[in-house]
């Protein structure tokens, strides 16, 4: 993996089921792997960071997990809601401080 | 909430004028960047800056010019703006080492050139 990649590049549910998205990046000079969500008219904001192989972050129905040695990290949400509804973003940090974006997965969520 | 601004939000403007794009931070950050979004694309990182008087360029070249006079402040010029460079422009900030890096993100200037 040379580049940031996200897969699905967007995805639509139903109110209530629970989905996953992909994120794989360089596990060369690995440093820190970030999760954005970016609503519609909003700024992205910062959902989870992590740097450990193992690492598994979880804010309310949001959880994520990082395996840097194959160099993918998977965003869950469960039991989604229509204020789900963003782009989610990954960003992988190198130990240099450079950051390189996915190109988001779009997700939506109908009532 | 981030205390990052971006202005205007919006620009629609002829071919040939000079537009200038200002973001501000108030957070003390030291690290600021530009990105460059087209829709349905990813960011692309045009200009970023260590702090005052540092300007780097980033791995989109892009025909725009950054200032770094102050901490807090980091506009974007174009100095003959062309259709090519409508665009969504998108200023971040984050603390040197700080939080493994996450960046705080302005609410976006939407470009259109006409």
């Amino acid at each position: 993996i040379l580049n940031v990649e996200q897969s699905p590049q967007s995805l639509h549910v139903q109110e209530g089921d629970s989905t996953n998205f992909t994120c794989s990046f360089p596990s060369s000079n690995f440093y820190a792997l970030h999760w954005y969500r970016w609503e519609t008219a909003k700024s992205p904001e910062a959902l989870f960071v992590m740097t450990l192989n193992g690492d598994e972050k979880k804010k309310g129905r949001i959880s994520a997990t990082l395996n840097t040695k194959e160099g993918y990290s998977y965003l869950y949400i469960k039991g989604s809601q229509p204020e789900d509804s963003a782009t989610y973003l990954c960003a992988s940090n190198t130990n240099a401080g450079k950051s390189t974006f996915g190109d988001g997965t779009t997700l939506t969520v109908k009532p | 909430e981030a205390d990052i601004y971006q202005t205007p939000r919006y620009l629609v403007i002829g071919t040939g004028k000079k537009i200038t794009l200002e973001c501000s931070q108030t957070m003390g950050h030291d690290k600021m960047y530009w990105y460059q979004q087209d829709p349905g694309m990813e960011l692309h990182l045009i200009h970023y800056s260590y702090g005052v008087n540092s300007t780097e360029k980033g791995d989109l070249s892009s025909e725009s010019t950054v200032s770094r006079i102050r901490t807090e402040h980091f506009p974007l010029t174009l100095e003959s703006a062309r259709p090519s460079h409508t665009s969504q422009y998108l200023c971040a900030s984050s603390a040197i080492g700080g939080a493994k890096n996450i960046q705080y993100f302005g609410a976006g200037t939407r470009l259109s050139v006409l």
